[in-house]
């Protein structure tokens, strides 16, 4: 199985400021990594797939980066609405698997 | 407008049965694959299988194979998550999503289902 390590575990930031997400997976997964956004009480949301691809409707502040084995998710400026918790998921194998998750919380 | 809408909150004893659903519109059920994804009380998302509607090719990650039973009804729709003696440990939310395209990212995702198994 691969295992998909997610860092930082929580991220203070201030609204504004640039939120840089790590996800690490533990042997390559090429490019078949996509991330997603969950708020409380809410399903996730597909923000990236294919490691920098957009989903439909998913504005430019947030891009996503890397292949193999380290990627990135990037907020340029943190918006109110942008502070939850953030997975990347894998599915280079047939057996996908979720990151632990990453929370952005106003600091 | 692709749809993805699940059945109400279940409150089961344990030992007992359930069946939730997922019903999609919007879109050609039969065209698209549909997973399941578990997210226990405050913790992270697990992917638990994945159906495809227009043949009922299933697969199962392995922590849920013999766990869980995934089916589809075409005619109406619908796919279903089931157990047949629901443990605690099951209590969580469970969602279905569908597949984008060729590849295994969830595009869409419906409202979740939270099971709470207790005594």
């Amino acid at each position: 199985e691969i295992v998909l390590t997610q860092s930082p575990g929580t991220l203070s930031l201030s609204p504004g400021e640039r939120a840089t997400l790590s996800c690490r997976a533990s042997q390559s997964v090429s490019s078949f990594l996509a991330w997603y956004q969950q708020k409380p009480g809410q399903a996730p949301r597909l923000l990236i797939y294919g490691s920098s691809s957009r989903a439909t409707g998913i504005p430019d502040k947030f891009s996503g980066s890397g292949s193999g084995t380290d990627f990135t998710l990037t907020i340029s400026r943190l918006e109110p609405e942008d502070f939850a918790v953030y997975y990347c998921q894998q599915y280079a194998k047939s057996r996908q698997t979720f990151g632990g998750g990453t929370k952005v919380e106003i600091k | 407008e692709v749809q993805l809408v699940q059945s109400g909150a279940e409150v089961k004893k344990p030992g007992e049965s359930l069946k939730i659903s997922c019903k999609g519109s919007g879109y050609s059920f039969t065209s698209y694959w549909i997973g399941w994804v578990r997210q226990m009380p405050g913790k992270g998302l697990e992917w638990m299988g994945i159906i495809y509607p227009g043949d009922s090719d299933t697969r199962y990650s392995p922590s849920f194979q013999g766990q869980v039973t995934i089916s589809a009804d075409k005619s109406i729709s619908t796919a279903y998550l089931q157990w047949s003696s629901l443990k605690a440990s099951d209590t969580a939310v469970y969602y279905c999503a569908r597949r984008g395209g060729s590849s295994d990212y969830w595009t869409h995702w419906g409202q979740g289902t939270l099971v709470t198994v207790s005594s």
